[in-house]
């Protein structure tokens, strides 16, 4: 079946760096897609990967590992306004995604 | 261009009553989503239609209608609300015909069944 994991909560420093982690366990892979969710908001795209290595994107960077079934969304140089949650999503055999719970991030001044 | 617009913004509803929850998108999108949001969970897909004129059900379909005449709309209908469907709904589209494609989400609309 299918299941993604992340960590529930993390907590960081303005201007720090942070990792945010995904695991997943698909029956196939057709990419993996982060998003960011401020609260009371709507989910938007952040980056897509479907081959292994890293991918960047001005402060957030985004990494893949399709052997070990993991990703990872770094953020650096951290603002006030990353606080928010960040959701990690994979499509199915049906190429409907599946969402994992997603991870807050509280970010302290 | 608005994107996509979901109507309403919040609803309370008495349980047993019928409610449309509508969604709109002008960007010309083939496929739309529903999904569901609750404190803990992922989102989930409630229906979707790869394209005008066919639906698909997806991971909690029960409970819930959907009808997709045109591409910009995309109603999702509760035949009889119970209060297990409080929750935030959220619209999506996508360019493509299936969840592989990047999808944008409408601002959401918040039920609370009671």
């Amino acid at each position: 079946g299918q299941n993604i994991d992340q960590p529930t909560e993390m907590t960081a420093t303005e201007g720090a760096i942070v990792q945010i982690n995904c695991t997943y366990q698909t029956s196939g892979f057709n990419g993996l897609f982060w998003y960011q969710q401020h609260a009371g908001e709507a989910p938007t795209f952040l980056s897509y990967n479907v081959l292994d290595g890293l991918e960047e994107k001005g402060r957030f960077s985004s990494f893949l590992s399709r052997s070990k079934g993991y990703s990872y969304l770094l953020l650096k140089e951290l603002q006030m306004k990353d606080s928010a949650s960040y959701l990690c999503a994979v499509p199915d055999s049906n190429y409907q995604l599946i969402w994992g719970a997603g991870t807050k991030l509280i970010i302290k001044p | 261009i608005a994107g996509i617009t979901q109507a309403p913004t919040s609803q309370i509803l008495a349980a047993g009553r019928r409610m449309t929850l509508r969604c709109t998108q002008d960007m010309r999108h083939n496929a739309m989503y529903w999904y569901r949001q609750d404190l803990g969970l992922g989102l989930r897909l409630i229906h979707y239609s790869n394209t005008a004129g066919t639906t698909g059900k997806g991971e909690v379909p029960d409970g819930y209608s959907v009808s997709r005449a045109n591409t910009d709309d995309f109603p999702l209908t509760l035949a009889s609300a119970v209060p297990s469907q409080t929750s935030v709904y959220f619209c999506a589209s996508s360019d493509g015909q299936g969840g592989a494609d990047t999808q944008y989400f409408g601002p959401g609309t918040r039920l609370t069944v009671l």
